[in-house]
C-alpha cells in the first residue's frame, strides 16, 4: 500500500522569506500523480500544485514550486516570498495513475506553516 | 463557476439520531469523492463515485455509514443511527474522471456528535 509522510508538523518563515516544506512517499508503482493541497484556517481544502511522475521537469506555480525527486520518492514545496496569507496546514498526497479502485488521494498528516510579520 | 457545494457547513446532533450530508459537485464532474478529517486519522477517503456508481467504498467504517448518489449533481452521505466517535469535518470533493483529473473538495460540514 502506497503512504505519504510529512516528517515536519510545524513550520515557521518570516514574510518575504522562502521555505521548503518536505514529503516523502512509498509505492511500487511507477506512474502516479503528486498534489500539494493548502487548508486555511477556513477549512477549505485548495490545490496548490500537482505533479506527474513521468514528467522529469519540475512543476510551478507562480511562487509555489515543486522538487520531485523519483528515485528519492521525494516531494518538496517551496514557497518564495511568502506571504501573510500562506498561514495555513498544508497536505502532500498521491493518487495512482493506474484507474479503478485506486482513484483516492492518500494524504500526508499534514505541516503548519506559520508566516510572521 | 460554483465550487463543490456542502451542506449543512455545521451540524451538532445528539448521538442516535440520524445525520445527513449533502454535496453538489461541480457541474461536469463524473467523480465524486467523500473524505473524513479527524485528528487522530487525518484525511482519509470514505467512498467514491464514477458516473453515480459505487466504485470504491472500502473506507465507509461500517454499516451505520451509507452513501447515495442519485444523479450527476448530487449525493448524500448519511450515518445511522450517529456515535460521538463520528464527529469529524466530512469533505465532499468532484472531479472529471480519470486519474490525471485534479479533486475540487468543498467547504466540508463539521460534524459534532454529543
Amino acid at each position: 500500500a502506497q503512504t505519504v509522510t510529512q516528517s515536519q508538523p510545524e513550520m515557521s518563515v518570516q514574510e518575504a522569506e522562502t521555505v521548503t516544506l518536505s514529503c516523502t512517499y512509498d509505492t511500487s508503482e511507477s506512474d502516479y500523480y503528486l498534489f500539494w493541497y493548502k487548508q486555511p484556517p477556513s477549512r477549505q481544502m485548495i490545490l496548490v500544485i500537482r505533479q506527474e511522475a513521468y514528467k522529469q521537469q519540475n512543476a510551478t506555480e507562480n511562487r509555489f514550486s515543486v522538487n520531485f525527486q523519483k528515485a528519492a520518492k521525494s516531494f518538496s514545496l517551496k514557497i518564495s516570498d511568502s506571504q501573510l496569507g500562506d498561514a495555513a496546514m498544508y497536505f502532500c498526497a498521491y493518487r495512482s495513475a493506474n484507474g479503478g479502485a485506486t482513484n483516492k488521494l492518500i494524504f500526508g498528516t499534514g505541516t503548519l506553516l506559520a508566516v510572521q510579520p | 463557476d460554483a465550487g463543490v457545494i456542502q451542506s449543512p457547513r455545521h451540524e451538532v446532533t445528539e448521538m442516535g439520531q440520524e445525520v445527513t450530508l449533502r454535496c453538489k459537485p461541480i457541474s461536469g464532474h463524473n467523480s465524486l469523492f467523500w473524505y473524513r478529517q479527524t485528528m487522530m486519522r487525518g484525511l482519509e477517503l470514505l467512498i467514491y463515485f464514477n458516473n453515480n456508481v459505487p466504485i470504491d467504498d472500502s473506507g465507509m467504517p461500517e454499516d451505520r455509514f451509507s452513501a447515495k448518489m442519485p444523479n450527476a449533481s448530487f449525493s448524500t452521505l448519511k450515518i445511522q443511527p450517529s456515535e460521538p466517535r463520528d464527529s469529524a469535518v466530512y469533505f465532499c470533493a468532484s472531479s472529471r474522471v480519470g486519474t490525471n483529473q485534479p479533486q475540487h473538495f468543498g467547504d466540508g460540514t463539521r460534524l459534532s456528535i454529543l
